[in-house]
């Protein structure tokens, strides 16, 4: 299965500044998912990354507070833009082959609070 | 609604105890996901299947798709099973139930 290297682990931001998360894979993936766990729920699935054009957004989620960039098959990274005490949540990066019903797998996460 | 419901929502046992997670959902799917999330957040991709029965050590998971219905079954349990274990449904993309949070107590 693939080997996920999500960074930072966890971090502490103040109000009003952004943050960038990368997301690494040791092998070439096709899909690639950004979550947000925000604290005491599931999983909500931000965005799909798609390698060399925009990523899919999902709704609720728009690509002014969450620009996403996938520059190739291995690399991802996920911005929380103007953060805010609501944005204090565990990011996780996600990937998956093609195919109907593939395996996903996650990274470890990135928990971040905001002051 | 959610489409995707677990039960139950906390549970408590004791080191030795055989514990049953239930997972029911309201859409056709692909395949169903048992993921297991420790509390630093790591997810872990315990099994996925879209019919019968998985076992791996002293996991096993069960689906039966006409009732749309999946069992996540730890026998012998230990306090390193704590944790949350959440049921996800793949139909185009996944959904995930709210989670359920085991404590295996000494």
């Amino acid at each position: 299965s693939a080997v996920i290297s999500q960074k930072p682990s966890r971090d502490i931001c103040q109000r009003g500044t952004s943050l960038t998360i990368q997301c690494q894979v040791d092998s070439q993936v096709t899909m690639m998912f950004w979550y947000r766990q925000q604290p005491g729920q599931s999983l909500t699935l931000i965005a799909t990354a798609n390698q060399g054009s925009e990523a899919t957004y999902e709704s609720g989620f728009v690509i002014d507070k969450f620009p996403i960039s996938r520059p190739n098959l291995t690399f991802s990274t996920l911005t929380v833009s103007n953060m805010s005490p609501e944005d204090s949540s565990i990011y996780l990066c996600s990937v998956a082959s093609s195919g109907v019903g593939a395996p996903q797998h996650f990274g470890d996460g990135t928990r971040l609070s905001i002051l | 609604k959610n489409e995707v419901e677990q039960s139950p929502q906390n549970l408590t046992a004791q080191e030795g105890e055989f514990i049953t997670i239930n997972c029911s959902y309201s859409v056709g799917i692909s395949a169903l996901h048992w993921l297991q999330q420790h509390p630093g957040g790591g997810i872990v991709s315990l099994f996925m299947l879209s019919s019968g029965k998985k076992k791996h050590g002293r996991l096993i998971a069960t689906i039966n798709i006409q009732e749309k219905h999946s069992s996540l079954h730890i026998t012998a349990s230990h306090p390193r099973d704590s944790a949350v274990y959440i049921c996800a449904v793949l139909a185009g993309k996944s959904t995930f139930g709210d989670g359920t949070t085991l404590t295996v107590k000494p």
